[in-house]
């Protein structure tokens, strides 16, 4: 249990619409970043956030975006959805981007299927 | 981030030690070793970290060469409950780089 909470569990949505998927962290962290997992594969670092800015993108277009809140929660919106959009996300969160020994402790995603 | 090398699969005994490698000869000074393990369905789930030293905590051990090239993670006594996919990921950046892992599967 790493009080990583993300909503909803599941989602399904159609091609061509947005979607918005929600985490909250774990109590005392400051910093989250967010991945996407295909299915088979590890995840894949999508971009993450520190006081409320993006702080690190991978590489992902620039219809992925994302928010981080005062409380520390953070949202990740992606719209135009594709079929390769499928996936599970996954969020993670951890202490103080400058100390980048510290690690990152997950929720157990959203599965967002496109149909 | 430097690149791991890591078994596909692995096979242990219920209540033997599993020993799971990892290749690192890229790793540079500053650069973490850390493990993380995912069972089915759920998130991946911290195991340990280090940098020079071996460490050792409630779950696991982390066992580093004295180059760094490559480190072992160790579950004592291993339990069916451990079968999962095992990611071994050297990090210095905000990123985490999963590759493959490894399918440890325990068995009774």
């Amino acid at each position: 249990e790493t009080g990583v909470t993300q909503s909803p569990t599941h989602l399904i949505k159609t091609r061509g619409q947005q979607v918005t998927l929600r985490c909250s962290s774990q109590s005392g962290h400051n910093t989250v970043s967010w991945y996407q997992q295909a299915l088979g594969q590890g995840p894949q670092f999508i971009f993450q956030y520190y006081r409320e800015e993006e702080n690190g993108r991978g590489n992902f277009p620039p219809r992925f975006s994302g928010l981080q809140f005062p409380n520390y929660s953070s949202e990740l919106n992606v719209n135009a959805l594709e079929l390769d959009d499928s996936a599970l996300y996954l969020c993670a969160s951890s202490l103080a981007q400058a100390f980048s020994n510290q690690p990152q402790h997950f929720g157990d995603g959203t599965r967002l299927s496109i149909l | 981030d430097a690149k791991t090398t890591q078994p596909t699969s692995m096979d242990c005994a219920e209540g033997r030690a599993a020993n799971l490698p990892c290749n690192h000869s890229t790793i540079s000074g500053n650069e973490y070793v850390y493990w993380y393990r995912q069972i089915h369905s759920q998130g991946p789930q911290y195991i340990i970290h280090g940098l020079k030293n071996n460490e050792t905590n409630e779950m696991a051990s982390l066992i580093i060469t004295e180059d760094r090239k490559s480190s072992t993670l160790i579950l004592p006594h291993a339990t069916l409950r451990d079968t999962a996919v095992y990611y071994c990921i050297v990090r210095v950046s905000r990123q985490l780089t999963f590759g493959s892992g490894t399918q440890l599967t325990v068995l009774p």
